[in-house]
């Protein structure tokens, strides 16, 4: 089984600040989605990234996979309190194991105004 | 994308008895999922639901205690069955539209069993 290992597990900041959350993992991974969740929502996209060292920005998001495609982050700028959600990483593994995702653990960020 | 429509979106069930969840797509998709989240934590996939056959299951699920149904490539349901206060959790629905793509998430269905 392949983990995903997400810190920090909670993060409570201040509007303005920056943040980075990681996602580590000692296995390699065809892609590496990130998703936010709300309270009573599904967990919604926010990006996949596939090749290894490929950097995508999403506005004030930006998300980094990791060149051996082991690991990944999301570093947000300037964070507003609408940011504030459950933040998940997940891996899909090569092979055969098509469209079947491996969670990380979650960080849940608020940010204050 | 795809839009994914989960029923019950919450209930408040006694324990011993079961429910059935259900999930419904608005186009066919190649794989359907369910997965099992603590309110605030992370997700566990319970199973594949295969279409026309036998789910395939994750360890620790089993098919007695959550059976699943999807008789065509746009529905599934999930039943949770003799349901006890652990089996308390949001049950979520996903979709992969074709091989390799994202995972697509309905709204969850809160559990609780008292």
């Amino acid at each position: 089984t392949q983990l995903l290992e997400q810190s920090p597990q909670f993060l409570s900041i201040q509007e303005g600040e920056n943040l980075t959350v990681y996602c580590n993992s000692s296995s390699v991974f065809s892609s590496l989605q990130w998703y936010r969740q709300e309270p009573g929502e599904g967990p919604v996209l926010l990006v996949t990234v596939v090749t290894g060292g490929e950097v995508k920005k999403l506005k004030r998001l930006t998300f980094q996979f990791g060149d051996a495609r082991k690991d990944s982050s999301l570093h947000i700028t300037a964070a507003q309190p609408g940011d504030t959600g459950l933040y998940l990483c997940a891996g899909r593994p090569g092979g055969t194991s098509y469209g079947k995702l491996t969670f990380g653990q979650g960080t849940i960020l608020t940010v204050h105004p | 994308s795809a839009v994914i429509s989960q029923k019950p979106s919450r209930d408040i069930c006694q324990r011993g008895t079961s429910l059935t969840i259900q999930c419904q797509v608005d186009s066919q998709v190649t794989m359907m999922f369910w997965y099992r989240q603590q309110p605030g934590q992370s997700l566990t996939l319970i199973a594949t639901a295969n279409q026309g056959s036998e789910a395939t299951y994750e360890s620790g699920f089993v098919i007695d205690k959550f059976p699943i149904s999807r008789p065509n490539l746009t529905f599934s349901t999930l039943t949770v069955s003799n349901m006890s206060p652990e089996d308390s959790s949001i049950y979520l629905c996903s979709v992969v539209l074709s091989l390799g793509t994202e995972a697509f998430f309905g709204q969850g269905t809160r559990l609780t069993v008292v």
